[in-house]
């Protein structure tokens, strides 16, 4: 579980800034997973990336929120424009193999949105 | 809309007895279901799993029960301990169609001494 590297682990932004969380997976993992838990809420979602290439990201919002896993380095989320509703525990995963199973979760990076 | 439920926010369980928390579903495609664990400023750890195959999955204190005809499955924690006190998320997914887990709102268990 310690393995999933994610940072900042506490993010404080202002409305239309832009928030950049980033996620390192566990060794030996290519697969990445991206979770929003909102206050009093489940884990939603977002995305699932392999290394360069965005493979499913149906809980994604449309606007505003972008991921990426580059060949070299962490896999980024971005969410450009914060408004107050994003604030919220974003949660990475990784997992060596594809399917969503036993996911390995990070600590979470805590978005607040002044 | 929530397609896994957990009923009850929280549990509170005596050390030493059972704990029982329980999730419900609506998506009867759903084929594989998951319990976590989470801790505090933690993320969550997987703790049991259970495919659709099958109606009971055993790991030493913990077992998960499924019945599908219900859509309901349930973990079992026997003998409860303080340590276990955490929040439990049921999750769930559909194999064949996409790749997300669907997650309940948590169990808030409890265990006192």
């Amino acid at each position: 579980n310690a393995g999933v590297m994610q940072n900042p682990r506490h993010l404080v932004r202002r409305r239309g800034q832009e928030a950049r969380l980033r996620c390192s997976p566990m060794k030996g993992h290519s697969h990445v997973y991206w979770y929003r838990q909102l206050p009093e809420e489940g884990l939603k979602f977002m995305v699932y990336l392999q290394k360069e290439n965005i493979i499913d990201e149906s809980g994604m919002p449309k606007e505003r929120f972008s991921a990426e896993f580059p060949k070299e380095g962490p896999s980024i989320l971005r969410i450009q424009q914060v408004v107050r509703g994003d604030s919220a525990a974003y949660f990475c995963a990784s997992s060596r193999q594809g399917m969503a199973g036993e996911l390995f979760f990070g600590e979470g990076s805590r978005l607040t949105v002044l | 809309d929530q397609q896994v439920k957990q009923n009850s926010p929280s549990l509170s369980v005596q050390e030493g007895r059972i704990s029982i928390l329980n999730c419900d579903y609506t998506n009867s495609m759903f084929d594989y279901f998951l319990w976590y664990k989470k801790y505090p400023a933690e993320g969550p750890t997987f703790l049991i799993s259970i495919s659709s195959i099958k109606d009971k999955n055993e790991d030493g204190r913990f077992t998960v029960f499924l019945n599908k005809s219900a859509k309901h499955l349930s973990l079992h924690i026997v003998p409860s301990q303080p340590g276990d006190s955490a929040v439990y998320f049921c999750a769930a997914r559909n194999s064949n169609s996409g790749y997300a887990l669907n997650f309940g709102k948590g169990t808030s268990l409890l265990v006192t001494p």
